[in-house]
């Protein structure tokens, strides 16, 4: 079945502790997101890739980091540097161009304690 | 800028009566308009697209949603809900920037479906 896993679905670690979420797609689309969802306020960017090796800072970037080594893989780092890492955490893929549909995976719930 | 508004945090209806979801957007030109539907603890599924072809537009599981560009407005309708429509739905805009498509999500709205 083609689609995007992320994994853990579920996520705990301590404060000051650096946490990385998997993406991972078998659709061979070129664009890659993440975002994060808190409760009341949708979905905000935080990177985005069009290409491997190149990515780009979304609206809420502090914090985190990412890697595109490969075109399926698009990995998200979460830092002690960001301040309320607790969140749901998506990861999408979609082809490049306008109006296109973006696909989504299931998500990972990260708290930390 | 452009953006989306959805305009109730929270609607509730009775199995087999109308859904109504409401969201008002500011483009300084013809916007591409999405709604995406989110069940809990889950991803995102798109439910339909807008992209300057019919106003009214026609999604999976029964629903539509008709663009009225003098209201600045995309609501999303139901003639008649199930309790699996019970989820919380996003209205969204697509940006253009530097070659890439960015979405701008609204707050969502959950529909709460009693039987």
């Amino acid at each position: 079945d083609g689609g995007i896993t992320q994994s853990p679905k579920y996520l705990f670690r301590k404060e000051g502790q650096n946490v990385t979420l998997s993406c991972e797609q078998n659709l061979n689309h070129d664009a890659m997101y993440w975002y994060r969802q808190d409760p009341g306020q949708g979905l905000r960017l935080i990177y985005y890739s069009q290409i491997v090796n190149d990515f780009q800072k979304g609206d809420i970037a502090e914090g985190y980091s990412v890697s595109r080594e490969k075109k399926e893989s698009f990995p998200l780092t979460v830092t002690s540097a960001q301040k309320n890492p607790t969140a749901f955490y998506l990861c999408a893929s979609s082809i490049l161009g306008v109006n296109t549909e973006a696909f989504f995976g299931q998500g990972t719930r990260l708290t930390v304690v | 800028a452009q953006s989306v508004t959805q305009l109730d945090s929270h609607v509730s209806v009775s199995e087999g009566t109308p859904v109504l979801l409401r969201c008002n957007y500011s483009s300084s030109y013809s916007p591409s308009l999405f709604w995406y539907v989110q069940h809990p603890n889950k991803g995102l599924q798109l439910l339909l697209k807008y992209t300057s072809a019919a106003t009214l537009v026609k999604g999976i599981n029964g629903f539509e949603a008709e663009f009225k560009k003098s209201e600045t407005s995309f609501h999303l309708t139901k003639p008649s809900a199930h309790m699996s429509d019970a989820a919380e739905y996003f209205c969204v805009v697509s940006l253009m920037n530097t070659g890439f498509q960015k979405l701008v999500f609204g707050t969502g709205t959950r529909l709460l479906v009693s039987p």
